[in-house]
């Protein structure tokens, strides 16, 4: 089945610097993925999902590039700052994935440092 | 955005004995799931449910292991009889549709730790 990496497991960086998180998945019929953040205390929240149709997308604060040639997902926290310290995870999902299956990398734990 | 709340957020139980893990999905959402994740590992997925029925679960989701949502309340999650491994994080989800994934969003609530000594 599905093995999606994610790293690093935790990263620190200072106010204003850049982060980035890579998740590598193993699947080629993988078609849809997403990032999701996590606060303390608080769900999931999706901060993007992208088909395999596109390849950057850019949010507010953050990028997400998908190179689907060398099956990487990446999350680029762009002038970081406080409110991005949080868990994030990368999902992936399948083509023909009725019901949503989500396969997750294990987690990003971001500290924004002052 | 919308919100999925679980109750409680942590729970202890003697091993042997049954837990129920409670979920108030998102109001007008029709899907269910719940995902587990053990201390250092990644988040996988349990079961989703649809309009009273299980429509996919994973072999985590042992014979223990039971899923509803009577009437329209919470959507629970029960294990009878609890067991070590049981320990880890849940997290249930909701979503308005079904279908292929990159049309849904699946909102999750911030999860139950269940503690079993």
């Amino acid at each position: 089945g599905e093995q999606v990496e994610q790293r690093p497991p935790h990263l620190s960086v200072r106010e204003g610097d850049s982060a980035v998180i890579i998740c590598t998945y193993t699947d080629p019929n993988s078609y849809y993925f997403f990032w999701y953040k996590q606060e303390p205390g608080a769900g999931l929240q999706l901060l993007m999902k992208v088909f395999s149709s596109t390849e950057i997308n850019e949010g507010q604060g953050f990028t997400v590039l998908l190179n689907k040639k060398d099956k990487q997902l990446s999350l680029n926290l762009t002038a970081a700052h406080p409110g991005d310290s949080a868990v994030y995870f990368c999902a992936v999902s399948r083509t023909n994935s009725a019901g949503n299956k989500l396969t997750f990398g294990i987690g990003t734990r971001v500290l924004v440092r002052p | 955005g919308p919100k999925v709340l679980q109750i409680p957020s942590h729970q202890i139980i003697d091993m042997g004995q049954m837990v129920t893990l409670n979920c108030d999905p998102v109001s007008n959402h029709l899907y269910f799931y719940w995902y587990k994740q053990i201390l250092g590992q990644q988040m996988e997925f349990l079961v989703n449910f649809y309009n009273g029925k299980v429509m996919e679960k994973s072999k985590l989701f042992k014979d223990q292991f039971s899923v509803e949502r009577p009437d329209g309340s919470y959507f629970t999650l029960k294990i009878q009889p609890t067991a070590l491994e049981d320990s880890a994080v849940y997290f249930c989800a909701s979503s308005l549709d079904w279908g292929g994934a990159g049309q849904n969003t699946l909102y999750f609530g911030a999860g139950t730790r269940l503690s079993v000594l």
